[in-house]
């Protein structure tokens, strides 16, 4: 079974400092992982995803993640924090061998301190 | 990529009552979902919804509770039935595009229920 761990439900941060957001999975087969953002009141928008293809993944606004098998994880990170990057993350895990059903973290609440 | 609308954005209902949420997809998708977020936490799986044929429920979730319709390969809606209070969540839809590993999210439904 795909599980999908999130180290930290609220995080901050200083604007302009680094961003890093935790989230190890577990898969009994090779997964996919996603990171989306969920801004208030507002819906899931896709930041990136890992498919199998390189194992540092870029995404929008400035976000990648690295897949890092031997650690089982997919930490998601930022150089230098904006205001705007306020929001809730989640890391998503699924596999093809499940239709591609999603496996969601528990989230984490990024903060951004001025 | 998917655009997707839902409809209504919001809803305030009585207890008891029912609530019929729609779901737009801007293209044609085998695969669609239903989604609870309930307050401050993250995501779970209603049902998916694959057009010709029946929903598939996870643990937990029952078609008298939330009956599901799919009549095309660009809409569907999920009822919530004889809402308690409990009931208020946020409710999302998404679709999967053909061979994209990737789900995208419509902007949800926020629904009190009094």
């Amino acid at each position: 079974a795909q599980s999908v761990t999130q180290l930290g439900s609220h995080v901050s941060v200083s604007e302009g400092a680094l961003v890093l957001l935790r989230c190890n999975y577990s898969s009994s087969v090779p997964p996919y992982l996603f990171w989306y953002v969920q801004y208030p009141n507002q819906g899931l928008q896709l930041l990136l995803k890992y498919t199998s293809a390189a194992t540092l993944v870029k995404g929008i606004n400035g976000f990648e993640a690295e897949f890092k098998k031997s650690e089982t994880s997919f930490h998601l990170t930022k150089p230098s924090a904006h205001m705007s990057d306020a929001a809730e993350y989640f890391c998503v895990v699924s596999d093809q061998w499940t239709g591609n059903q999603f496996y969601f973290g528990t989230g984490t609440s990024l903060t951004v301190i001025p | 990529s998917a655009v997707i609308s839902q409809k209504p954005s919001r809803d305030i209902c009585q207890r008891g009552t029912s609530l019929t949420i729609q779901c737009q997809v801007d293209s044609q998708v085998t695969m669609m979902f239903w989604y609870r977020q309930q307050p401050g936490q993250s995501l779970t799986l209603i049902a998916t919804a694959n057009q010709g044929s029946e929903a598939t429920y996870e643990s937990g979730f029952v078609i008298d509770k939330f009956p599901i319709s799919r009549p095309n390969l660009t809409f569907s809606t999920l009822t919530v039935s004889n809402m308690s209070p409990e009931d208020s969540s946020i409710y999302l839809c998404s679709v999967e595009p053909g061979q994209q590993e990737t789900q995208y999210f419509g902007p949800g439904t926020r629904l009190l229920v009094l």
